[in-house]
């Protein structure tokens, strides 16, 4: 089973200022196909989980800029450049290599 | 825009069976994979299992002895069923459009809240 780590569990941020999370696997993601199946979803309170970036570092639609995504291999980072407060809630990671599996979670508050 | 609702008993004693159905509108259960995903009160995400729109399941190893999933493409529907429950199987249970081509988990259900007590 591959196992996903994100670090911090917990992120305190400033308006305006930027936010990074870092996801990493047991296994490599990166697939015989070429791809690399990372994803990054953000869930806020009370809600279902939505997806933000797909294959490490592609942005979902709707998701603004502000979010990017980068990594490789086993080793992952999602990024927010300016955080607002409505980006608060808990980020996860997801592999999809070898069916799925999800991070512990980050919660972000202002 | 797809739209996934969850339908199903919110409180299952221990030792039967929960059982949960997702009926996906505005869209096609065709071409897609499509799963279940758990979330206990206060913790992470868990993912049960998906299937694909031909009926070929994929389920999480922890859970395997105790899940079905099935579809039914004629009503827009997929299922879950999971034996055996306890106490550990009360949790949020979320349905999902899975794999597209380039994306997973683009759409979700609104989740319901399954009860496993006696």
């Amino acid at each position: 089973d591959i196992v996903m780590t994100q670090t911090p569990l917990s992120l305190s941020v400033t308006p305006g200022q930027p936010a990074s999370i870092s996801c990493k696997s047991s296994q490599s993601l990166l697939h015989s196909d070429g791809k690399t199946y990372l994803y990054w979803y953000l869930q806020k309170t009370g809600q279902s989980p939505q997806l933000l970036i797909y294959e490490v570092s592609s942005r979902f639609s709707g998701v603004p800029d502000r979010f990017s995504g980068s990594g490789s291999g086993t080793d992952f980072t999602l990024k927010i450049s300016r955080v607002e407060a409505g980006d608060v809630g808990v980020y996860y990671c997801m592999q999809g290599i070898n069916g799925r599996t999800f991070g512990q979670g980050t919660k972000v508050e202002i | 825009q797809v739209q996934l609702q969850e339908s199903g008993p919110g409180l299952v004693k221990p030792s039967e069976t929960l059982s949960l159905t997702c009926a996906v509108s505005t869209g096609s259960i065709s071409p897609y994979y499509w799963s279940w995903i758990r979330q206990p009160p206060g913790k992470e995400l868990e993912w049960i299992g998906y299937i694909s729109y031909t009926g070929n399941p994929t389920y999480n190893p922890s859970l395997k002895s105790r899940v079905t999933i099935s579809v039914d493409t004629s009503t827009n529907r997929f299922s879950l069923k999971l034996t055996s429950v306890t106490a550990a199987d009360t949790a949020v249970y979320f349905c999902a459009r899975d794999w597209t081509g380039t994306t997973v988990f683009d759409y979700w259900g609104q989740g319901t809240l399954v009860t496993v007590s006696s």
